[in-house]
């Protein structure tokens, strides 16, 4: 299986809204990111989980919240975000462990999300 | 900080041309250069990478090669087809959990 799954696919949201975003990989990845697309930009590094502890923020607003409950698993915590937060979140897994490994990333296909 | 610049941003070629995207990047420690192929309502798709001992690498109808000393790396893409229509993100890593991405380029082959 080298696939990312991501769900949902979809996600159309109100300001006051709670809603999570979830990640699944079975490839024996011990690092999973998240990622924030916006439309005709590369994407934008938000966390790197490494062995299910966080690695990396980059610097993001606490309206996002990551959570890794296991190897395979990654979730995003969605709480009182702004319409500027609609964007292509996208899910990646690699092998490495950060400590000069090669970072071959696999993408998930992505959950579009629209804050109304 | 790291930055990588892409070009050009669009290219548009007839079916069967070659189409070359070239990056720049600003590291002299980056030593892996992916290659992302990103199609409408999906995610980016590793098609191809180089590491910093390589120079160049083929896989079919794609190429990258690596110039060190002038921080610049290309992919070719022969023999185009439409199915190769898409955005391709070039990207540098000096190793660990941090990918900086070019700008991007939309290419579209016509048929």
């Amino acid at each position: 299986d080298t696939e990312v799954t991501q769900t949902p696919k979809h996600l159309v949201m109100g300001m006051t809204n709670k809603k999570s975003l979830k990640c699944e990989q079975h490839m024996g990845h011990r690092a999973m990111y998240w990622y924030k697309q916006k439309a005709k930009k590369p994407p934008e590094l938000m966390f790197v989980y490494s062995y299910e502890k966080l690695s990396i923020n980059e610097s993001v607003p606490s309206r996002f919240s990551p959570e890794c409950p296991n190897s395979s698993l990654l979730n995003l915590h969605l709480h009182a975000l702004q319409p500027e937060d609609s964007a292509l979140y996208l899910c990646a897994s690699s092998q490495g462990n950060g400590q000069g490994a090669y970072n071959e990333q696999f993408f998930g296909p992505g959950t579009r999300l629209t804050v109304l | 900080g790291e930055n990588v610049e892409q070009h050009p941003s669009t290219l548009s070629v007839q079916e069967g041309d070659s189409a070359v995207i070239k990056c720049t990047y600003s590291d002299s420690a980056s030593n892996y250069f992916p290659w992302y192929k990103q199609e409408l309502g999906k995610g980016p798709q590793l098609i191809i990478d180089i590491r910093s001992n390589v120079g160049e690498k083929k896989d079919q109808r794609i190429a990258v090669t690596l110039n060190k000393t002038a921080k610049h790396f290309s992919l070719h893409i022969t023999e185009t087809q439409p199915e190769d229509s898409a955005v391709y993100f070039c990207a540098a890593s000096t190793g660990g959990f941090k990918t900086i991405f070019g700008a991007g380029t939309r290419l579209f082959v016509k048929a």
